[in-house]
């Protein structure tokens, strides 16, 4: 298995929602990403977990926030989002930094 | 602080074209670099990753080239397809827990 998978490919949810993106792997990375992509932008870093632990936090507000269950999956809750946090969310994992493979994203709309 | 830059950022050319988009980056001390493919509201498909060590890398008709005390990258897409039209994403991985630096993109439109 070479793939990253993300769930849901898309969501709808309210500014007063509670909901959760997942993303899964079986390639044995040991390192797993966040990332946030607007229009026509690169992706933008939002949380990076290396050996299960958060090792990086590009200052992201708090009503995202990430999980890392085991080594092979990666969660990102949401709650009170704004819609300016409309976006594609994508996942990502690595070898620790050799080469990235990422999943096909989840397209988020905040209504 | 790593900085990455991709020229063009759009280019439209007719299919059967060879083509070269550029990629260029400030701190020649890198791990690897990646290019990557993204077709409008989709992931990121790796094409190509050169290691610090390298100097190319070719996977079919692409061909990604590293000169890194220059500071510079290209793909060579040979024989374009329309197929081949999305935005190409080149990244660059430093030493050390540093994170993946994207280039804005090029926009590439392969005309039949």
């Amino acid at each position: 298995d070479t793939e990253v998978t993300q769930t849901p490919k898309h969501l709808v949810m309210g500014m007063t929602n509670k909901k959760s993106l997942k993303c899964e792997q079986h390639m044995g990375h040991r390192a797993m990403y966040w990332y946030k992509q607007k229009a026509k932008k690169p992706p933008e870093l939002m949380f990076v977990y290396s050996y299960e632990k958060l090792s990086i936090n590009e200052s992201v507000p708090s009503r995202f926030s990430p999980e890392c269950p085991n080594s092979s999956l990666l969660n990102l809750h949401l709650h009170a989002l704004q819609p300016e946090d409309s976006a594609l969310y994508l996942c990502a994992s690595s070898p620790t930094g050799d080469g990235y493979t990422f999943g096909s994203g989840t397209r988020l709309t905040v209504v | 602080k790593q900085e990455v830059t991709q020229i063009p950022a759009a280019l439209s050319v007719p299919e059967g074209e060879n083509l070269v988009l550029n990629c260029s980056f400030t701190d020649s001390a890198i791990y690897n670099l990646q290019w990557f493919r993204q077709d409008p509201g989709k992931g990121l498909t790796s094409l190509l990753l050169i290691q610090s060590s390298q100097r190319e890398q070719t996977s079919g008709r692409l061909n990604a080239s590293l000169d890194k005390s220059s500071g510079r990258s290209t793909l060579y897409i040979a024989a374009s397809q329309p197929g081949d039209s999305a935005t190409y994403l080149c990244a660059v991985k430093s030493w050390g827990n540093t994170p993946l630096v994207f280039g804005k993109g090029t926009r590439l439109s392969v005309i039949a």
